[in-house]
Order: C-alpha cells, then sequence, then structure tokens
C-alpha cells in the first residue's frame, strides 16, 4: 500500500468543461504517473513526474497537462474535456528502491457527456 | 522497444482446476517483470515481481510465475483455482534504468466457474 488517494473518484462533466483530478501520496515517492484504462487498450500513460516541477508526456498526452507542485501531489488537467477522454484514470506512484514497483491508486471514474 | 503480449483477453477455468496466463515480452535489456491483478471498480494490485533474483517468484494468493529468459516468457500459474481468483490480471514489463519506461499487456479476464 503506497497511500495513494484520488480525488475525485467519480464525476460526470460536460463537453469542453475543464476537469482536474488529484493525486495525493503519503509514501514520498520520487516517481509519479497518471495512466488511463479503456476496455481493449489495457493502461496507457498519460503524463508522469519525476520530481517536483519535473513532468514528461507519456504515449496518450494531447489533451492533457499536468502538474507537481509538491512530492505528494500529482494533478492531470483535462483543459477541455471531449467524450474520448471518458475513461478511467489511474495514478501510480514508483519507488526505484522496490525493484522498479509500481503502485495503483483506486481510481478516478470520469464520464465526459 | 519493449513490448508485452498476454495471449487470451479471456480465460475460463473450473474451480479447483490449474490456473495458466500467458506473458510474453519483448525487451532490449534484462527486464524486470509483474503480475498486477485487478478486481472490478478497483485499482491494480501487485500479486508477484521478478527482479533478476530467483526465476521462480511466488506472489500472494497462491501464485507463482516462471522467468523463462530463452522463451521470454513470463507465465503466471496456480495450481487450483478459486472463485476469489475472478479479476484481470496484467502483466508489465520495466526497464530497470528507465523509470518511465514500464508497459503493460492488454490484460486478460480470468472466468472461475463452479
Amino acid at each position: 500500500d503506497a497511500g495513494i488517494t484520488q480525488s475525485p473518484r467519480h464525476k460526470v462533466t460536460e463537453t469542453g468543461t475543464p476537469v482536474t483530478l488529484r493525486c495525493h501520496q503519503t509514501e514520498n515517492h520520487r516517481y509519479m504517473y497518471w495512466y488511463r484504462q479503456d476496455p481493449g487498450h489495457g493502461l496507457r500513460l498519460i503524463h508522469y513526474s519525476y520530481g517536483v516541477k519535473d513532468t514528461d508526456k507519456g504515449e496518450v498526452s494531447d489533451g492533457y497537462s499536468v502538474s507537481r507542485s509538491k512530492t505528494e501531489d500529482f494533478l492531470l488537467t483535462l483543459e477541455s474535456a471531449t467524450s474520448s477522454q471518458t475513461s478511467v484514470y489511474f495514478c501510480a506512484t514508483m519507488k526505484p528502491s522496490s525493484g522498479n514497483t509500481i503502485y495503483f491508486g483506486e481510481g478516478s471514474w470520469l464520464t465526459v457527456v | 522497444a519493449q513490448s508485452v503480449t498476454q495471449l487470451g483477453s479471456h480465460v475460463s477455468v473450473s474451480e479447483g482446476a490449474l490456473v495458466l496466463l500467458r506473458c510474453n515480452y519483448s525487451s532490449s535489456v534484462p527486464p524486470y517483470l509483474f503480475w498486477y491483478v485487478q478486481y472490478p471498480n478497483q485499482g491494480l494490485q501487485l500479486l508477484l515481481k521478478y527482479t533478476s533474483a530467483a526465476t521462480l517468484v511466488k506472489g500472494i494468493n497462491g501464485f507463482e510465475a516462471e522467468f523463462k529468459k530463452s522463451e521470454t516468457s513470463f507465465h503466471l500459474t496456480k495450481p487450483s483455482a478459486h472463485m476469489s481468483d475472478a479479476a484481470e490480471y496484467f502483466c508489465a514489463v520495466s526497464d530497470p534504468d528507465n523509470f518511465n519506461k514500464f508497459y503493460f499487456g492488454s490484460g486478460t479476464k480470468l472466468n472461475v466457474k463452479p
């Protein structure tokens, strides 16, 4: 258990509105990730962070931005939500000394109508 | 580049039968390998991992996996399935030297019949 809390857990929003998902961790892990999970696609990396204010793009980053102002918080923002961004979003953390093991939060279900 | 292939998006077994979930990977460097389990409406939970120690790895809930370098495989097994094993299972590969390189397979849903 890596003490990961995601909020909100469920959200319905309208097309074109901005949405921010928050990930909070209590284990002081340096690396944090945002994934989306869709049927038939498994998990796909959106963005990741390797330290405070250090972030980079994953394989499906278009339409998303992230920020990490504190070690414990990693925010994912959908600038203008689209129906294609309806998905389950998972935050994850990793501590290299644990053999690169990734620990996941419980997920945030986002529906864009 | 690395990739993970899970053969069979759905596997169905009877309670008490052997569980075998297949995972093959491609990697240019000796990888770390993982199996995660996901129960409905939950996050992914680590089942077991291989990080270059013993090739036969034991995990939680009676699962184990064997790293076979010659076959580039990391298949997950359990001798006797239980109803509570019904879930989706993900194989993943990580590059030990690149913390942003963590790749998941597309998942295998395990159904356990009474």
